[in-house]
């Protein structure tokens, strides 16, 4: 178990760029999740994969958010046109199902400038 | 949909005093899940106990316990003897059974143990 990892650690882009992000779930772990934490905040949920089948999006992934995992294994998370309101910590998460717990990565801390 | 209420936004504790985090969430659901998460200043969220709310039973687990009360809906959180280690901030998270089985936090509760 190497646990859930994230890449980048850190992006710094310019308003308007596109951005895209990598988590490498818990191998034997089927579900995955991407959450979104801004400062002082809990995380808030964005969506979630099932093996490769994407099953929920949360309202606040606008269009300009894509998310992926075309083999259910790892995820990617796409932000196009990046905006100022985008900053935030994007973490990944996985776990076996039947409601255990999930694991988080480190996250990826997005700086839109 | 469910929603958690954790209204201590900081604690401030002196190291080896005993301190109670509070949980009050809302759901429709009959059954759920309950967890709590620790986030230390590292910034990785750290699975701390999940809870079947047909469990009613308290949990100890070393220094850290857990209250459940369904009747008032809460599920708090108390450490006992704290550690500067324990300065972090937890969230309590309820979770629909089954489905996308995803947590919702709240905006937690950040925790300073002071030596």
């Amino acid at each position: 178990d190497t646990g859930v990892s994230q890449d980048p650690r850190h992006k710094i882009t310019k308003r308007g760029q596109n951005v895209t992000f990598r988590c490498d779930p818990i191998s034997e772990h089927n579900r995955l999740y991407w959450y979104r934490q801004t400062l002082g905040q809990g995380p808030e949920f964005l969506t979630y994969f099932q093996n490769e089948a994407q099953l929920e999006k949360s309202r606040l992934l606008s269009d300009r958010f894509s998310a992926e995992r075309p083999k259910g294994s790892f995820s990617t998370l796409e932000i196009q046109r990046t905006e100022q309101g985008d900053s935030a910590m994007y973490l990944c998460a996985s776990s076996l199902g039947g409601n255990s717990p999930l694991h988080f990565g480190n996250g990826t801390r997005l700086t839109v400038t | 949909a469910q929603k958690v209420t954790q209204a201590q936004t900081e604690i401030s504790v002196v190291e080896k005093e005993d301190v109670t985090l509070d949980c009050v969430y809302e759901t429709r659901d009959t059954t759920y899940y309950l967890f709590w998460y620790k986030q230390p200043p590292s910034g990785e969220l750290v699975f701390l106990i999940r809870r079947n709310s047909f469990d009613e039973q308290n949990e100890i687990s070393g220094r850290y316990s857990w209250n459940f009360q369904k009747s008032t809906s809460s599920f708090n959180f108390t450490i006992t003897a704290s550690q500067v280690v324990d300065s972090a901030v937890y969230f309590c998270a309820p979770a629909r059974r089954g489905g996308s089985e995803k947590l919702v936090f709240g905006k937690g509760t950040k925790l300073t143990v002071n030596p």
